[in-house]
């Protein structure tokens, strides 16, 4: 079961980059990386999924090294409103939905 | 876009009542989940469906049922309520494929007394 480790809080400004890595040695060969965002009194809302190597979209980048032990979720340039709690998932949907496990996820805090 | 519905925002019982919380999703998505998330806990899996009237069960099934009579519908029932069932629950869909996707619905915080 590939558990996950995040730093618990970050804290950033209005405007910097903030990455958020996340540790899991016990990825296996099938898993994907999935990242989820969480604003208070809702859902968490997908973001991000790879597998290696880097992928980006509009909202954030994924940078995954060849090991695939890491992962880091970097968010450029960000805002206030990108105040929530981001989860890193490991796992493979057809080895099972428990092995998609959320962990305690980082609350980032972005300030004035 | 994918909806996901829930039932209550809030919900307020008492203990040894019987609780129903409804998820309704309209993707025609093949997989439903309910989480219950906790403070420092993350989100921990209850159970978790994959087809009308099949149902899996999670990390802590312990005190909970559910039930999948169609497609759009996933039902979560705590038989008896107890106070260490206070929390708020999340329901997500997912459609079955490798890089399955969740959406999640609001949640519904119950408060059992």
């Amino acid at each position: 079961l590939a558990k996950t480790t995040q730093p618990i809080s970050m804290d950033s400004y209005e405007g910097q980059e903030v990455n958020i890595t996340c540790s899991h040695n016990n990825i296996a060969t099938n898993d994907y990386i999935t990242w989820y965002q969480q604003f208070p009194s809702q859902g968490p809302r997908f973001i991000i999924q790879g597998y290696k190597t880097k992928v980006t979209n509009e909202v954030a980048s994924l940078f995954i090294p060849a090991d695939r032990k890491s992962s880091t979720l970097s968010l450029p340039r960000v805002s206030l409103s990108d105040t929530a709690v981001y989860y890193c998932l490991v796992g493979d949907a057809w080895g099972g939905y428990n092995k998609l496990i959320f962990g305690a996820g980082t609350r980032l805090a972005v300030h004035p | 876009d994918v909806k996901v519905t829930q039932s209550s925002r809030y919900l307020v019982k008492r203990t040894g009542e019987k609780v129903f919380l409804e998820c309704v999703q309209d993707m025609d998505h093949e997989n439903m989940f309910w989480y219950r998330q906790d403070p420092g806990l993350g989100l921990r899996l209850i159970y978790f469906s994959y087809d009308v009237k099949m149902k899996e069960k999670g990390d802590i099934p312990e005190g909970y049922s559910v039930s999948r009579e169609k497609k759009e519908r996933f039902s979560l029932i705590l038989e008896s309520a107890s106070t260490n069932q206070t929390s708020m629950y999340l329901c997500a869909s997912s459609l079955m494929k490798v890089q399955e996707t969740q959406y999640f619905g609001p949640g519904t915080r119950l408060l059992v007394l």
